[in-house]
């Protein structure tokens, strides 16, 4: 079946504009998380969704950072006023849902590259 | 906090087994040891996971010592296309329903022909 996916694959923009970027799980996926990874680092984390709901934003770095999933499946991450720090790989995940212990594997799409000129 | 330690990279002969050791000496009973890779300008790949027992599955197997301060994962033939970044996580029940991954920087994996 289809794995995750995200659009687009690459984003230039320029300092101080708004960017979206989009992700769409596993189909049935309830769980979505957000993570950024930036050049030689590994990924951390932004923001979880259960479903329509937001449950863990602690990741956000500042309220430039947004991101919506209204009917429990694709997901936008929304950055206004872009800065060059912005500028990253933008990773999401899905996973079935929030199990405890184990079997909590998450599926990661391939990101989008922002990069904030 | 990754709560892992990984050396930073290892190279490995094609056709040899790749033994990835993770130290994580402060998990607790109830947490899950989680490998991911990420192959260059790819998204992480899970690989396998375990909370005691050894486990396997068709693409490695994971060694969890008795005492759980740390594993090792095993890819039994290493592939030119195993090269990649190899990350151990200890998998944190953040609250909220939420098992966000907390990245460390992984062992660099090189598979040399």
């Amino acid at each position: 079946g289809a794995g995750v996916s995200q659009t687009p694959s690459n984003k230039v923009t320029e300092k101080g504009k708004y960017v979206e970027l989009r992700c769409d799980p596993i189909s049935g996926h309830t769980a979505l998380y957000w993570y950024r990874q930036s050049l030689g680092q590994g990924p951390e984390f932004l923001i979880y969704f259960q479903g329509t709901g937001a449950a863990d934003d602690s990741g956000l770095p500042n309220d430039r950072f947004f991101a919506v999933r209204p009917e429990g499946s694709v997901s936008t991450l929304k950055i206004q006023r872009t800065e060059r720090g912005d500028s990253a790989v933008y990773l999401c995940a899905s996973s079935p849902g929030a199990l405890a212990g184990g079997d909590n594997e998450q599926f990661f799409g391939p990101g989008t590259r922002l990069t904030v000129l | 906090d990754a709560k892992t330690t990984q050396p930073p990279s290892m190279d490995c002969a094609e056709g040899r087994a790749a033994n990835l050791p993770c130290n994580h000496s402060t998990i607790s009973g109830n947490e899950y040891v989680y490998w991911y890779r990420q192959i260059h300008s790819q998204g992480p790949q899970y690989i396998i996971h375990g909370l005691k027992n050894n486990e396997t599955n068709e693409m490695a197997s994971l060694i969890i010592t008795e005492d759980r301060k740390s594993s090792t994962l095993i890819l039994p033939h290493a592939t030119l296309r195993d090269t990649a970044v190899y990350y151990c996580i200890v998998l944190v029940y953040a609250g909220a329903g939420s098992y966000q991954l907390t990245f460390g920087k992984g062992t660099k994996l090189s598979v040399i022909p």
